[in-house]
């Protein structure tokens, strides 16, 4: 498997603009998490699916954070409108739920708003 | 919530055994103690894990004691590939539902 594909890998945009980043989890995982990682605050979750559906935004930092898991091999995470404080790698991970319940993570996508 | 403490730095001369302690102290009986670690600019990988048994595998060995309010994190011979954040978390196993809290993590540095 080629493991959990995130894109695009950097993004670069401005201020107010809509952005969209993309996951792919590995195939057969039943967990998909959205996670952000600043040098302020860390690795953070932001949202985790099961079987496609959300089971947990609380960490969601606002409305203008959406994420969608329209299938089982896909999943994106919106931002609109995108804030210069929304700078961060974002990373997704996916987990097959059972004795070894292991995340496996993507190489992420760092977000750059200017 | 951090249920676990680990030295912010370390460093590890190349060849030899790197072992970073973690301190859980309020573990439950059911909560494994993961190791996980982010090498620079990329994702976080998974390493080991375990519950109260010792365990090996091809990256590392990890020690738990016998209360499991601690354990080591062990790489036998330390690569310069290895400097990295190791981060100790403890979760519940057997659910996909509890997410990894990262924590500060140890920077271990491998020295030539």
């Amino acid at each position: 498997d080629a493991g959990v594909i995130q894109s695009p890998r950097h993004e670069v945009t401005e201020m107010g603009q809509e952005v969209t980043l993309r996951c792919k989890p590995i195939s057969g995982h039943d967990y998909l998490f959205w996670y952000r990682q600043t040098m302020m605050r860390g690795l953070e979750l932001l949202i985790y699916f099961n079987n496609n559906v959300p089971i947990d935004d609380s960490g969601m930092p606002e409305d203008r954070f959406s994420a969608k898991m329209p299938n089982a091999s896909f999943s994106t995470l919106k931002i609109q409108p995108s804030e210069p404080r929304d700078s961060a790698v974002y990373f997704c991970a996916s987990n097959l739920q059972g004795p070894q319940n292991i995340q496996y993570f993507g190489a992420g996508t760092r977000l750059s708003v200017l | 919530d951090a249920k676990t403490t680990q030295p912010t730095s370390m460093d590890c001369a190349e060849g030899r055994a790197a072992n970073l302690p973690c301190n859980h102290s309020t573990i439950s009986g059911n909560e494994y103690v993961y190791w996980y670690r982010q090498i620079h600019s990329q994702g976080p990988q998974y390493i080991i894990h375990g519950l109260k048994n010792n365990e090996t595998n091809e990256m590392a060995s990890l020690i738990i004691t016998e209360d499991r309010k601690s354990s080591t994190l062990i790489l036998p011979h330390a690569t310069l590939r290895d400097t990295a954040v190791y981060y100790c978390i403890v979760r519940v196993g057997l659910t996909g539902a509890n997410n990894l809290f990262f924590g500060t993590g140890t920077r271990l540095t491998v020295i030539p």
